[in-house]
């Protein structure tokens, strides 16, 4: 069965912290990992990584693939409260490619 | 208007009613996806759809139909709604089978 594991499952920072997502995975015919952000509504994308070691950046997130050890991190530097959100970790793959989620990590950032 | 629209946005439903909720995209994606998210599970998947007219089942499928006669369109049906299925639904939908998803922005059903 296809797992994806993110922690931790919430965090709460000050704004201009720095934080570290996780993200590992167990998935058959892994393609990709993507990354999305999910405020009130919908899961809107961040990233999708496929290829070790090149890291993805936008603005002040970016996040890295590890294929070798299964896992992926997205960081987010000078977080501000709009940054508080669900973060959650997807990987396509299994035997009709298709997504399967992580429980997502919580983010709170305070002022 | 162009994007993933789901309808309606907010239901809710007695227990042993059937209930469908609506999913259309403009973009002739090929593949749709229904979801349920729940606290404590995030989001699994019901059914997919590869076309119009293959459709295939996902992690939670017992109790939902699906239909896909129209690539733009594909509904949700729950047959006899059950207290357990009150969740938030999202569609998705993607040009490509590996291709990241593009998502509706739910419904929120209530079975009470």
């Amino acid at each position: 069965e296809d797992k994806v594991v993110q922690s931790p499952l919430s965090l709460v920072v000050h704004e201009g912290d720095t934080v570290t997502l996780n993200c590992s995975y167990e998935v058959t015919n892994f393609r990709s990992l993507l990354w999305y952000k999910q405020e009130k509504k919908a899961p809107t994308f961040l990233f999708m990584l496929t290829s070790s070691g090149i890291e993805k950046k936008s603005g002040r997130l970016s996040s890295i693939l590890d294929k070798k050890e299964l896992f992926s991190i997205l960081n987010i530097t000078a977080t501000q409260t709009g940054d508080s959100a669900v973060y959650l970790c997807a990987v396509l793959g299994g035997s009709n490619y298709k997504l399967t989620f992580g429980k997502g990590t919580l983010l709170t950032v305070n002022p | 208007d162009a994007g993933i629209t789901q309808s309606p946005r907010y239901k809710i439903t007695e227990t042993g009613r059937q209930v469908t909720l609506m999913c259309h995209q403009t973009w002739s994606h090929s593949y749709m996806f229904w979801y349920r998210q729940d606290l404590g599970h995030g989001l699994r998947l019901i059914y997919y759809s590869a076309a119009a007219d293959i459709t295939d089942k996902g992690e939670v499928p017992d109790g939902y139909v699906v239909s896909r006669s129209k690539t733009e369109n594909f509904p949700l049906t729950l047959e006899s709604a059950t207290r357990s299925q009150t969740s938030v639904y999202f569609c998705a939908s993607s040009p490509e089978v590996t291709y990241g998803y593009t998502f509706g922005s739910g419904t929120r059903l209530t079975v009470v």
